[in-house]
């Protein structure tokens, strides 16, 4: 079975720029998340989806972030306009469960804004 | 509010001994489930081990056992016959009625 794929893999863009960052969940996931890593404050959740709708973005840092998932198998999290304080590891993850079972994760997009 | 605590930065095992990771939580959800992560340094992150806080036994899979000790609160991870392939950044993450909560995490090193 094919694991949550997100793309692009790396992107390097200038501040002020708009980012889209995307993601294919899991066939059957209910659930998707999106995370941040970055070293200082390590693995923080930005928003999560419960059957294409959002059901808590209070991770999400301002109003330059936003995200859409507009059908079961594809989401988006964009950034506009983007600042060098948004470089990080962005990380799609997708549950047949909001808490009680595993989140599997995609590879990550590392962004570096310059 | 949920919280997870990795009190060790860093750990060093010798390849092919047994290594415990320390994971103690917070929570007052009734109901709650615990988990392991692992992240190479190649970045992606790898499901490990579950465990429900109303499971009778301590979870296993493969070399990976999770110590449970409920009153404790702690959900310590066990890696049996280390490889040189488990070095890692190891996290644990709690979750109940909201999403999984991640620790700071606690680097394995396995020396050969």
């Amino acid at each position: 079975d094919a694991g949550v794929i997100q793309s692009p893999r790396h992107e390097v863009t200038e501040m002020g720029q708009e980012v889209t960052l995307r993601c294919k969940p899991i066939s059957g996931h209910d659930y998707l998340f999106w995370y941040r890593q970055t070293m200082m404050r390590g693995l923080e959740l930005l928003i999560y989806f419960n059957n294409n709708v959002p059901i808590d973005d209070s991770g999400m840092p301002e109003d330059r972030f936003s995200a859409k998932m507009p059908n079961a198998s594809f989401s988006t999290l964009k950034i506009q306009p983007s600042e060098p304080r948004d470089s990080a590891v962005y990380f799609c993850a997708s549950s047949s469960d909001r808490g009680y079972q595993p989140q599997h994760f995609g590879d990550g997009t590392r962004l570096s804004i310059l | 509010a949920q919280k997870i605590t990795q009190t060790q930065p860093g750990m060093f095992v010798q390849e092919k001994e047994a290594v415990t990771l320390d994971c103690t939580y917070d929570t007052s959800d009734p109901s709650y489930g615990l988990f392991w992560y692992k992240q190479p340094s190649s970045g992606e992150m790898i499901f490990l081990i579950y465990q429900g806080s109303y499971d009778q036994q301590n979870a296993t899979e493969g070399r990976y056992s999770l110590n449970f000790q409920k009153a404790r609160k702690s959900a310590n991870l066990v890696i049996s016959a280390s490889q040189l392939g488990d070095s890692a950044m190891y996290f644990c993450a709690i979750s109940g009625n909201t999403p999984l909560v991640f620790g700071k995490g606690t680097r394995l090193s396995v020396i050969a």
